[in-house]
């Protein structure tokens, strides 16, 4: 069975600097990846995916990920922090092989603020 | 154009009690979901209806029912709610759930259980 693991809970960054969201996955089979942000009071968005191709990927609002392989890692990035960049973000991992919905495993979740 | 639209926005019960969560999708899709979610858990998989007509239980089934009212709506149900069903729920659409297909989310039901 797959899983994924967020480390850090809280990340806290200044307006400008740069955003690092740090998620590892555990699958025995190559992953499809996911990245959702929730802003408050909302349901979660699709910020980008990982299915097969080039390892990193574009999302919305400036955002990117890269898959490594090697370090089990697809963590997600984005240059200069924006104010509206504060919200919730959790990493998803599931498996292309015989999909269901039962197969998709979320992260915890880290809470992204920006401060001025 | 909607989306997921989940009714109600918050609910508190007392233990025993019952209610059922409403949510309904205008975008014609063919797959919808409940999840909870709790602090530090991310989301779980409650219940999903592939299709009209069908449900299939996910991963924390227990203590829910649910109903494919037509390919709009999909409810879901507490019998006898338990303080352990303090949760964020989130309703979700898809256009298929075979392969992977997005999910589209509503802005979720704050549900606290006394």
């Amino acid at each position: 069975a797959q899983s994924v693991t967020q480390l850090g809970s809280h990340v806290s960054v200044s307006e400008g600097a740069l955003v690092l969201l740090r998620c590892n996955y555990s699958s025995s089979v190559p992953p499809y990846l996911f990245w959702y942000v929730q802003y408050p009071n909302q349901g979660l968005q699709l910020l980008l995916k990982y299915t097969t191709g080039a390892t990193l990927v574009k999302g919305i609002n400036g955002f990117e990920a890269e898959f490594k392989k090697s370090e089990t890692s697809f963590h997600l990035t984005k240059p200069s922090a924006h104010m509206s960049d504060a919200a919730e973000y959790f990493c998803a991992v599931t498996t292309p092989v015989r999909f269901t919905p039962r197969d998709m495993r979320f992260g915890a979740g880290t809470r992204l603020t920006v401060k001025p | 154009n909607a989306g997921v639209t989940q009714t109600p926005k918050f609910q508190v019960l007392k233990t025993g009690q019952s209610m059922t969560l409403q949510c309904a999708q205008d975008m014609n899709h063919n797959s919808m979901y409940w999840y909870r979610q709790d602090p530090g858990m991310g989301l779980r998989l409650i219940y999903y209806s592939a299709s009209e007509g069908t449900t299939d239980k996910g991963e924390v089934p227990n203590g829910y029912n649910v109903s494919r009212l037509n390919k709009r709506e999909f409810s879901l149900r507490l019998e006898s709610a338990a303080p352990s069903q303090t949760s964020v729920y989130f309703c979700a659409s898809s256009e298929w759930a075979q392969g992977y297909n997005e999910q589209f989310f509503g802005p979720g039901t704050r549900l606290t259980v006394l």
